[in-house]
């Protein structure tokens, strides 16, 4: 089945540094890719997608490149703020015709950043 | 235009229990899906809801069900329940069958079972 795998956590960083979470996937056809993000006491929001291979989402400073080659969705940010603190989740999901609507995700990593 | 709601936001329970939860979804989605987060498992997919039926389940015990109404609102129960069940259960709405599956989450239900 389906499964996707996140670099360990947490991550911890200072203000201004560069930020990446390694992402990894399985999957038998051809998912998109997503990157959820949790802050605390709060649901989970998309970050970012990509919907096919070599596509790269970005939104808010952060990007990720969808790469088949290597089962691949690498969560970057060139300079995280203290308010990027938050739980970072991959997940995957197959055409919707086959699977509907549903999400696998990764374990998730607590990135934690400090002024 | 307003998010996905759930309610009630926290619960206690006490073991042998049943619990109903709600989730309203975003006017105009009419695809529900409810997801349980626990510090060891992490996040799991229950079950899907489109048009009133179960379009997709997860790998969870008869314990836990759901439905959906006519509004789209839908609800689900854990019945019997185990200390295990304590978790985050996040629900997401979505327009079923649409592009790149882009799902949007409620706050979530904190359930506590002692």
């Amino acid at each position: 089945g389906d499964s996707v795998t996140q670099m360990e956590g947490p991550v911890t960083l200072s203000e201004e540094a560069f930020l990446t979470i390694n992402c990894t996937y399985t999957a038998t056809g051809y998912p998109s890719l997503f990157w959820y993000v949790q802050y605390p006491g709060e649901g989970l929001q998309l970050l970012l997608k990509a919907t096919k291979a070599d596509d790269k989402g970005s939104n808010k400073g952060f990007e990720a490149t969808y790469r088949k080659e290597t089962t691949s969705f690498h969560l970057e940010k060139g300079s995280v703020q203290v308010s990027d603190s938050a739980v970072y989740f991959c997940a995957l999901s197959d055409p919707p015709r086959t699977s509907g609507s549903r999400l696998t995700f990764g374990e998730g990593t607590q990135l934690t950043v400090n002024p | 235009k307003a998010g996905v709601t759930q309610t009630p936001r926290y619960l206690i329970k006490t073991r042998g229990q049943q619990v109903t939860l709600s989730c309203s979804p975003i006017s105009g989605h009419r695809s529900v899906s409810w997801y349980q987060q626990t510090p060891g498992q992490g996040l799991q997919f229950l079950f899907e809801y489109f048009s009133e039926t179960q379009r997709n389940k997860g790998n969870f015990p008869g314990r836990f069900s759901g439905r959906q109404f006519s509004n789209s609102r839908s609800e689900m129960n854990v019945s019997t329940l185990e200390l295990g069940d304590s978790a985050l259960y996040l629900c997401a709405s979505s327009l079923f069958l649409a592009p790149y599956n882009e799902q949007f989450f409620g706050p979530g239900t904190r359930l506590t079972v002692l």
